[in-house]
Protein backbone atom coordinates (compact mmCIF):
# COMPACT_ATOMS: atom_id res chain seq x y z
CA UNK A 1 0.00 0.00 0.00
CA UNK A 2 1.59 3.32 -1.23
CA UNK A 3 1.77 5.80 1.84
CA UNK A 4 0.25 8.53 0.13
CA UNK A 5 -2.21 8.23 -2.66
CA UNK A 6 -3.84 10.39 -5.02
CA UNK A 7 -5.65 9.86 -8.24
CA UNK A 8 -3.87 10.69 -11.18
CA UNK A 9 -6.16 12.00 -13.49
CA UNK A 10 -7.11 14.18 -15.23
CA UNK A 11 -9.49 15.92 -13.46
CA UNK A 12 -11.17 18.23 -15.90
CA UNK A 13 -13.02 21.72 -14.82
CA UNK A 14 -14.48 24.12 -16.44
CA UNK A 15 -13.25 27.68 -16.16
CA UNK A 16 -14.57 29.56 -12.83
CA UNK A 17 -15.20 25.96 -11.06
CA UNK A 18 -14.43 24.54 -8.30
CA UNK A 19 -11.62 22.02 -8.34
CA UNK A 20 -11.42 19.66 -6.02
CA UNK A 21 -8.32 17.46 -5.15
CA UNK A 22 -7.97 14.32 -2.90
CA UNK A 23 -4.94 12.85 -0.99
CA UNK A 24 -5.04 10.00 1.37
CA UNK A 25 -2.26 8.78 3.88
CA UNK A 26 -1.06 5.65 5.50
CA UNK A 27 0.52 6.57 8.82
CA UNK A 28 -1.52 7.59 11.72
CA UNK A 29 0.66 9.81 13.19
CA UNK A 30 1.52 12.08 10.22
CA UNK A 31 1.23 15.86 11.39
CA UNK A 32 2.84 17.78 8.31
CA UNK A 33 0.59 18.28 5.25
CA UNK A 34 1.67 20.35 2.06
CA UNK A 35 0.26 20.72 -1.41
CA UNK A 36 2.80 21.20 -4.51
CA UNK A 37 2.18 22.39 -7.46
CA UNK A 38 4.05 21.59 -10.59
CA UNK A 39 3.53 22.73 -13.99
CA UNK A 40 4.87 20.74 -16.93
CA UNK A 41 8.63 20.80 -17.15
CA UNK A 42 8.91 22.85 -14.01
CA UNK A 43 9.59 22.22 -10.37
CA UNK A 44 7.33 21.77 -7.77
CA UNK A 45 6.19 24.76 -5.88
CA UNK A 46 4.59 24.97 -2.44
CA UNK A 47 1.22 26.48 -2.13
CA UNK A 48 -0.56 25.41 0.87
CA UNK A 49 0.57 24.00 4.29
CA UNK A 50 -1.57 22.48 6.66
CA UNK A 51 -0.87 21.23 10.17
CA UNK A 52 -4.01 20.81 12.17
CA UNK A 53 -7.86 19.73 11.30
CA UNK A 54 -9.93 21.81 9.58
CA UNK A 55 -9.97 24.27 6.71
CA UNK A 56 -6.78 26.73 6.18
CA UNK A 57 -7.65 29.56 3.42
CA UNK A 58 -5.43 31.12 1.25
CA UNK A 59 -6.91 33.51 -1.71
CA UNK A 60 -8.64 30.84 -4.09
CA UNK A 61 -6.80 27.94 -2.26
CA UNK A 62 -8.33 26.07 0.27
CA UNK A 63 -6.28 23.18 2.19
CA UNK A 64 -9.02 20.82 4.19
CA UNK A 65 -7.21 17.85 6.83
CA UNK A 66 -9.30 15.37 8.35
CA UNK A 67 -6.67 13.11 10.86
CA UNK A 68 -9.41 10.83 11.83
CA UNK A 69 -10.34 10.03 8.25
CA UNK A 70 -6.80 10.40 7.22
CA UNK A 71 -7.22 12.58 4.49
CA UNK A 72 -6.13 16.33 3.10
CA UNK A 73 -7.79 18.12 -0.11
CA UNK A 74 -7.38 21.08 -1.66
CA UNK A 75 -10.02 23.33 -3.16
CA UNK A 76 -9.22 25.67 -6.18
CA UNK A 77 -12.32 28.47 -6.46
CA UNK A 78 -12.79 29.89 -9.20
CA UNK A 79 -10.43 27.90 -11.54
CA UNK A 80 -8.47 29.19 -14.37
CA UNK A 81 -6.69 27.92 -17.13
CA UNK A 82 -3.51 28.91 -15.77
CA UNK A 83 -4.02 26.30 -12.91
CA UNK A 84 -3.77 23.70 -15.19
CA UNK A 85 -1.07 21.89 -13.46
CA UNK A 86 -0.20 18.49 -11.46
CA UNK A 87 -1.08 18.37 -8.07
CA UNK A 88 1.41 16.68 -5.01
CA UNK A 89 0.34 15.97 -1.81
CA UNK A 90 3.44 15.55 0.79
CA UNK A 91 3.11 14.44 4.28
CA UNK A 92 5.36 14.21 7.15
CA UNK A 93 5.26 11.76 10.01
CA UNK A 94 7.79 12.69 12.29
CA UNK A 95 10.82 11.89 10.82
CA UNK A 96 13.26 14.56 8.22
CA UNK A 97 11.63 13.26 5.58
CA UNK A 98 8.42 14.16 2.90
CA UNK A 99 6.30 11.43 1.30
CA UNK A 100 4.67 12.43 -1.71
CA UNK A 101 2.22 11.33 -4.08
CA UNK A 102 2.33 10.56 -7.50
CA UNK A 103 0.56 13.68 -7.72
CA UNK A 104 -3.64 14.86 -10.17
CA UNK A 105 -3.27 16.42 -13.26
CA UNK A 106 -5.81 18.72 -13.07
CA UNK A 107 -7.44 20.84 -16.44
CA UNK A 108 -9.06 23.10 -16.28
CA UNK A 109 -10.61 24.25 -19.38
CA UNK A 110 -12.34 27.59 -21.13
CA UNK B 1 13.51 28.52 -7.06
CA UNK B 2 15.15 31.64 -5.68
CA UNK B 3 18.08 30.95 -3.97
CA UNK B 4 18.28 27.41 -4.45
CA UNK B 5 19.93 26.00 -7.91
CA UNK B 6 21.20 23.31 -9.66
CA UNK B 7 24.10 22.58 -12.19
CA UNK B 8 24.24 21.15 -14.25
CA UNK B 9 20.26 22.02 -15.58
CA UNK B 10 20.71 19.02 -18.55
CA UNK B 11 23.29 16.16 -19.41
CA UNK B 12 23.70 13.42 -21.50
CA UNK B 13 25.91 10.70 -20.62
CA UNK B 14 27.04 7.34 -21.34
CA UNK B 15 26.67 4.18 -19.28
CA UNK B 16 29.24 3.50 -16.62
CA UNK B 17 30.47 6.83 -16.92
CA UNK B 18 30.65 8.62 -13.11
CA UNK B 19 28.12 11.76 -12.79
CA UNK B 20 28.18 14.52 -10.43
CA UNK B 21 25.02 16.92 -9.98
CA UNK B 22 25.52 19.81 -7.27
CA UNK B 23 22.54 21.59 -5.92
CA UNK B 24 23.83 25.19 -4.07
CA UNK B 25 21.41 27.03 -1.47
CA UNK B 26 21.91 30.60 -0.46
CA UNK B 27 18.89 29.76 2.60
CA UNK B 28 21.52 28.86 5.35
CA UNK B 29 18.98 25.86 5.55
CA UNK B 30 19.98 22.71 7.64
CA UNK B 31 17.95 20.08 5.64
CA UNK B 32 18.73 19.25 1.66
CA UNK B 33 17.00 16.64 -0.27
CA UNK B 34 17.52 14.98 -3.40
CA UNK B 35 14.50 13.38 -5.46
CA UNK B 36 14.20 12.10 -8.52
CA UNK B 37 11.28 12.25 -10.62
CA UNK B 38 9.74 9.81 -13.41
CA UNK B 39 6.50 9.33 -14.82
CA UNK B 40 4.54 6.81 -12.72
CA UNK B 41 6.58 7.37 -9.38
CA UNK B 42 6.46 10.89 -8.84
CA UNK B 43 8.94 12.28 -6.52
CA UNK B 44 11.59 9.29 -4.51
CA UNK B 45 13.78 10.08 -2.20
CA UNK B 46 17.06 9.19 -2.90
CA UNK B 47 19.10 11.00 0.11
CA UNK B 48 19.08 13.44 2.46
CA UNK B 49 21.33 15.51 4.67
CA UNK B 50 20.15 16.96 7.99
CA UNK B 51 23.95 19.25 8.26
CA UNK B 52 27.22 19.12 6.99
CA UNK B 53 28.77 15.55 6.90
CA UNK B 54 25.51 14.42 7.81
CA UNK B 55 23.64 12.43 5.31
CA UNK B 56 21.14 9.39 5.53
CA UNK B 57 19.36 7.27 2.67
CA UNK B 58 16.03 7.56 1.26
CA UNK B 59 13.83 4.93 -0.69
CA UNK B 60 16.17 4.74 -4.08
CA UNK B 61 19.60 4.81 -3.27
CA UNK B 62 21.17 2.69 -4.93
CA UNK B 63 23.71 3.20 -7.00
CA UNK B 64 23.78 6.88 -5.29
CA UNK B 65 26.06 8.59 -3.20
CA UNK B 66 26.02 11.95 -1.77
CA UNK B 67 28.43 14.58 0.33
CA UNK B 68 27.81 17.49 2.00
CA UNK B 69 31.08 19.43 2.90
CA UNK B 70 29.41 22.84 3.44
CA UNK B 71 26.11 23.99 4.72
CA UNK B 72 25.20 25.51 0.89
CA UNK B 73 26.62 22.71 -1.22
CA UNK B 74 24.83 19.20 -1.63
CA UNK B 75 26.32 16.63 -4.24
CA UNK B 76 24.66 13.69 -5.88
CA UNK B 77 27.00 11.22 -7.64
CA UNK B 78 26.17 8.52 -9.55
CA UNK B 79 29.04 6.00 -9.41
CA UNK B 80 28.48 4.48 -12.82
CA UNK B 81 25.02 5.80 -14.62
CA UNK B 82 22.89 3.28 -16.11
CA UNK B 83 19.96 4.06 -18.09
CA UNK B 84 17.54 3.61 -15.67
CA UNK B 85 19.32 6.56 -14.03
CA UNK B 86 17.55 8.60 -16.53
CA UNK B 87 15.34 10.86 -14.94
CA UNK B 88 14.38 14.55 -14.17
CA UNK B 89 16.46 14.90 -10.44
CA UNK B 90 15.06 17.51 -7.93
CA UNK B 91 17.38 18.98 -5.15
CA UNK B 92 14.62 20.62 -2.11
CA UNK B 93 16.21 22.74 1.45
CA UNK B 94 13.97 23.03 4.24
CA UNK B 95 14.68 25.12 7.55
CA UNK B 96 13.09 22.22 9.48
CA UNK B 97 12.64 19.11 9.66
CA UNK B 98 10.06 17.23 8.17
CA UNK B 99 8.92 20.81 7.31
CA UNK B 100 8.14 22.70 4.04
CA UNK B 101 10.57 22.16 1.25
CA UNK B 102 11.86 24.47 -1.28
CA UNK B 103 12.83 22.92 -5.06
CA UNK B 104 15.82 23.97 -6.80
CA UNK B 105 15.09 24.23 -11.06
CA UNK B 106 16.27 20.16 -11.58
CA UNK B 107 18.47 18.30 -13.54
CA UNK B 108 17.59 16.30 -16.65
CA UNK B 109 19.80 13.69 -16.91
CA UNK B 110 20.06 10.68 -19.89
CA UNK B 111 22.08 8.09 -19.96
CA UNK B 112 22.55 6.45 -23.24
Amino acid sequence: QKEVEQNSGPLSVPEGAIASLNCTYSDRVSQSFFWYRQYSGKSPELIMSIYSNGDKEDGRFTAQLNKASQYVSLLIRDSQPSDSATYLCAVNSNTDKLIFGTGTRLQVFP
Amino acid sequence: DAGITQSPRHKVTETGTPVTLRCHQTENHRYMYWYRQDPGHGLRLIHYSYGVKDTDKGEVSDGYSVSRSKTEDFLLTLESATSSQTSVYFCAISGTSGGEGFFGPGTRLTVL
